[in-house]
């Protein structure tokens, strides 16, 4: 069965430190991997997806993500955070043939001044 | 290009009521997914409609339904409410199929309470 995972519910760090969310999943083929940001009360936004290709990927507001396949992880990083990066991150598996995507139980990101 | 819009944002009901929620894809879009985001559960997929047709469902009682129009908007409705009822229901848009093959987009969501 699809399934991801995120180990860390709640991570905290200092501002200007780097960050690492960690995103394993199970997907019998080549995944469509997604992360996504949501602020309190709004919805999500769309951080950077990787499909195919170059491994590592780029997204907005200065994010990373590195696909390893051997490691069925999908990884989440920025070299310095800040304060405005505080919110919920959602790393998703899309399945290929259906308007599904499935959703890790999410990571709190909290920033200390 | 506007983003999704979802009406209303926020709702309160009273349990045994029904509620219908609307979703308005990004101009062009073709696919809409609903969503169910509880503290709980997290996020769960509802049902996704492309072209009007119900493609895809996920694991919700038939209290809940959805459709979708030929100008690509969306509803669900939820019959016979319960508390467990109660949650951001968000509607995502894509321009094709959805799922692995294209981006979905969100919407802010509708804050459903159910009393």
């Amino acid at each position: 069965a699809q399934s991801v995972t995120q180990p860390d519910i709640h991570i905290t760090v200092s501002e200007g430190a780097s960050l690492e969310l960690r995103c394993n999943y199970s997907y019998g083929a080549t995944p469509y991997l997604f992360w996504y940001v949501q602020s309190p009360g709004q919805g999500l936004q769309l951080l950077l997806k990787y499909f195919s290709g170059d491994t590592l990927v780029q997204g907005i507001k200065g994010f990373e993500a590195e696909f390893k396949r051997s490691q069925s992880s999908f990884n989440l990083r920025k070299p310095s955070v800040h304060w405005s990066d505080a919110a919920e991150y959602f790393c998703a598996v899309g399945a290929s043939n259906t308007g599904k995507l499935i959703f890790g139980q999410g990571t709190t990101l909290q920033v200390k001044p | 290009k506007a983003g999704v819009t979802q009406t209303p944002r926020y709702l309160i009901k009273t349990r045994g009521q029904q509620v219908t929620l609307s979703c308005s894809p990004i101009s062009g879009h073709r696919s809409v997914s609903w969503y169910q985001q509880t503290p709980g559960q997290g996020l769960q997929f509802l049902f996704e409609y492309f072209s009007e047709t119900q493609r895809n469902k996920g694991n919700f009682p038939g209290r809940f339904s959805g459709r979708q129009f030929s100008n690509s908007r969306s509803e669900m409705n939820v019959s016979t409410l319960e508390l467990g009822d109660s949650a951001l229901y968000l509607c995502a848009s894509s321009f094709g199929i959805g799922g692995g093959q294209e981006t979905q987009y969100f919407g802010p969501g509708t804050r459903l309470l159910v009393l």
